[in-house]
């Protein structure tokens, strides 16, 4: 099955700066790869996903990268600001239904 | 719309008994899922159903038990419970599956088992 790792598990940014979250997935027939938020005792978000046809998708201050042949893709979140504090999690679904997840990044943004 | 609810939201067992945690969507899905996030540690898929009458096993199967009871609901079963199974239990739901479209998930039930 699918495994997935995900780096750094914490991280600690001034507000303004960017932050660059990096995974890893190993099985080549996944195709989409979905990024969540979650706050603390709350339900996991969506905040963006690409496709396996895709390089690289924008929205406004986020960002996501997929290298397909290294089977790596990143989360980008730019200007970030003290409500962008959260775990994120990154995801990789294969077969149409199986979804792996990352263990998690705590991203801690200071004031 | 509700979206996905879940019920209960908390639930303290004993080790041996056993529950039954209820999910409903109103949105019409037909994919739904089960996952549990241990402290610390991403989701892990459970059971999950692509379509109304289907179920198909997860990453962490063992221990549980699914039933599609229609299009709406999907509930979880735990036979004899274990204190390993000590967790926060999402729902979800798909329109068509979770690589296809957005997975809606529900708020959670926190279960202890001591």
């Amino acid at each position: 099955g699918e495994n997935v790792e995900q780096h750094p598990s914490t991280l600690s940014v001034q507000e303004g700066d960017s932050a660059v979250i990096k995974c890893t997935y190993s099985d080549s027939a996944s195709n989409y790869f979905p990024w969540y938020k979650q706050e603390l005792g709350k339900r996991p978000q969506l905040i963006i996903d690409i496709r396996s046809n895709v390089g690289e998708k924008k929205d406004q201050r986020i960002a996501v990268t997929l290298n397909k042949t290294a089977k790596h893709f990143s989360l980008h979140i730019t200007e970030t600001q003290p409500e962008d504090s959260a775990v994120y999690f990154c995801a990789a679904v294969y077969n149409n239904n199986d979804m792996r997840f990352g263990a998690g990044t705590r991203l801690t943004v200071k004031p | 719309n509700a979206g996905v609810t879940q019920t209960p939201k908390f639930q303290v067992l004993k080790t041996g008994q056993s529950m039954t945690l209820q999910c409903a969507q109103d949105m019409n899905h037909n994919s739904m899922y089960w996952y549990r996030q241990d402290p610390g540690m991403g989701l892990r898929l459970i059971y999950y159903s692509a379509s109304e009458g289907t179920t198909d096993k997860g990453e962490v199967p063992n221990g549980y038990n699914v039933s599609r009871l229609n299009k709406r609901e999907f509930s979880l079963r735990l036979e004899s419970a274990a204190p390993s199974q000590t967790s926060v239990y999402f729902c979800a739901s798909s329109p068509s599956g979770a690589g296809t479209d957005t997975q809606y998930f529900g708020p959670g039930t926190r279960l202890t088992v001591l």
